[in-house]
């Protein structure tokens, strides 16, 4: 059955400090894996997208890891800042197209000051 | 460009009532998604749209709803008659092609409350 794990399902962090959030799935045959962002009462914004062959992708601050022999994934957030509070959702898709999206149920990161 | 535009923002109505929820792609996307996001089920994919044309509705709940594309520019997500489980978060989406890597940008979303 394919599926996506992601853990913590909620995590709370000083500002400044690194964290890392994981994701891991269950999909074949493996296209992609996204990481989204997602702020309270807005739609997911996209940090990073993964195919196959890339093991690891950075945007900012934000650092995706895919190890595809065992279908894991990590988010690392390093030097924490307050606007990192948000849902960040894992998308793993199969094949190509849209129609084998496969989502995780997020983790919720709080960053307190 | 000023992104997806979804409306309503907010959508209140009550059971058994019709509801019609807007999307408006960013210029020049051929690919159009609608999801719905639930506390309970997170996101889920409900249709896709290529080039204005359906092409995998197998995520759509139900014969209650529908979802059109008249032009590139346009599609519609129709729930009816509504239920109180509908209630949820319903976004739109539009990606330049269709899967891929291909980064999808998302409109603020559609709170639907059915009571």
């Amino acid at each position: 059955k394919n599926q996506v794990e992601q853990s913590p399902q909620s995590l709370i962090i000083l500002e400044g400090k690194n964290c890392t959030l994981q994701c891991n799935y269950t999909v074949s045959p493996f296209s992609n894996l996204r990481w989204y962002k997602q702020d309270t009462g807005r739609g997911p914004v996209s940090l990073t997208i993964m195919t196959f062959s890339e093991n690891t992708k950075s945007n900012g601050r934000y650092t995706a890891t895919l190890d595809a022999d065992t279908k894991q994934s990590s988010l690392h957030i390093t030097a924490s800042q307050l606007s990192d509070s948000a849902s960040y959702i894992c998308v793993v898709s199969a094949e190509t197209g849209a129609n084998n999206l496969f989502f995780g149920t997020g983790t919720r990161l709080t960053v307190i000051p | 460009d000023a992104g997806v535009i979804q409306s309503p923002r907010h959508e209140v109505t009550e059971m058994g009532q019709e509801v019609t929820l807007r999307c408006k792609p960013i210029s020049g996307h051929n690919s159009l998604f609608w999801y719905r996001q639930t506390m309970m089920r997170g996101l889920e994919l409900l249709i896709y749209f290529n080039n204005n044309v359906p092409i995998d509705d197998s995520g759509m709940p139900e014969d209650r709803f529908s979802a059109k594309m008249p032009n590139a520019s346009f599609s519609t997500l129709k729930i009816q008659p509504s239920e109180p489980r509908d209630s949820a978060v319903y976004f739109c989406a539009s990606s330049l092609v269709t899967g891929g890597a291909d980064t999808q940008y998302f409109g603020p979303g559609t709170r639907l409350t059915v009571l």
